[in-house]
């Protein structure tokens, strides 16, 4: 399968603790991204990471990418009950085609 | 960010007919856009690369015959579930390219064979 592996499958946690997902793929990549899903709803594009990159932060979010592990992991640090949804990584094929290769997801559960 | 649309939503329909998903970039043009499928509780699996003027490229396991894709313009690429049946039931999302790293994806159609 091209698909990555992400864990945990599934995370529940308490509104205020912080949640870490984690990632890992097996080709060479361009760059890797962070996306969000609501129950029934679209892809919401969280954060994009380059291959040249290691941190990234946006907001509450914060991004790593280790290119000799192939992994990278998103933390949400002060998670809100918001937060609760799935959470997948994609990423490039490396081919410059734009295909994205998406990761199996983590369930984000946040209890208020 | 820019703005993907996907019509129908929602759609439900008889086994063996057709049903047309199209997926529309709303405020850029898209040369490339991308078709997934999505089972409940699972990842995103492409399904195929939808090229503005050319045929549609498909991911292996993904019979051409059965999902049709036309990108017709820069705008707009539709997918035509024929002779549908209830094992074709899922949420299919496209997403358009706007430039190298950056795609954007619509909401989503959920389409339901009974």
């Amino acid at each position: 399968s091209q698909q990555g592996e992400e864990d945990p499958q599934a995370l529940s946690i308490q509104e205020g603790e912080n949640a870490t997902m984690n990632c890992s793929y097996k080709t060479s990549i361009n760059n890797l991204q962070w996306y969000r899903q609501n129950s029934g709803r679209g892809l919401v594009h969280l954060i994009l990471i380059r291959s040249n990159e290691r941190e990234k932060h946006s907001g509450r979010l914060r991004v790593t990418l280790d290119t000799s592990k192939k992994s990278s992991s998103l933390l949400i640090t002060a998670s809100r009950a918001a937060d609760t949804a799935s959470y997948f990584c994609a990423h490039d094929d490396s081919g410059n085609t734009g295909k994205l290769i998406f990761g199996q997801g983590t369930t984000l559960q946040v209890k208020p | 960010g820019a703005v993907v649309s996907q019509h129908p939503s929602r759609v439900i329909c008889k086994s063996g007919t057709s049903v047309k998903i199209e997926c529309r970039s709303l405020d850029f043009q898209a040369t490339t856009m991308f078709w997934y499928r999505q089972f409940p509780k699972k990842s995103l699996m492409l399904m195929a690369t939808s090229n503005e003027g050319s045929k549609a490229t498909y991911e292996q396991g993904v019979e051409k015959d059965k999902f049709l894709i036309n990108h017709a313009s820069l705008t707009l690429s539709t997918l035509t579930v024929t002779s549908a049946h209830p094992e074709d039931s899922s949420f299919y999302i496209c997403s358009a390219r706007r430039s190298v790293g950056e795609q954007f994806f619509g909401p989503g159609t959920r389409l339901t064979v009974l």
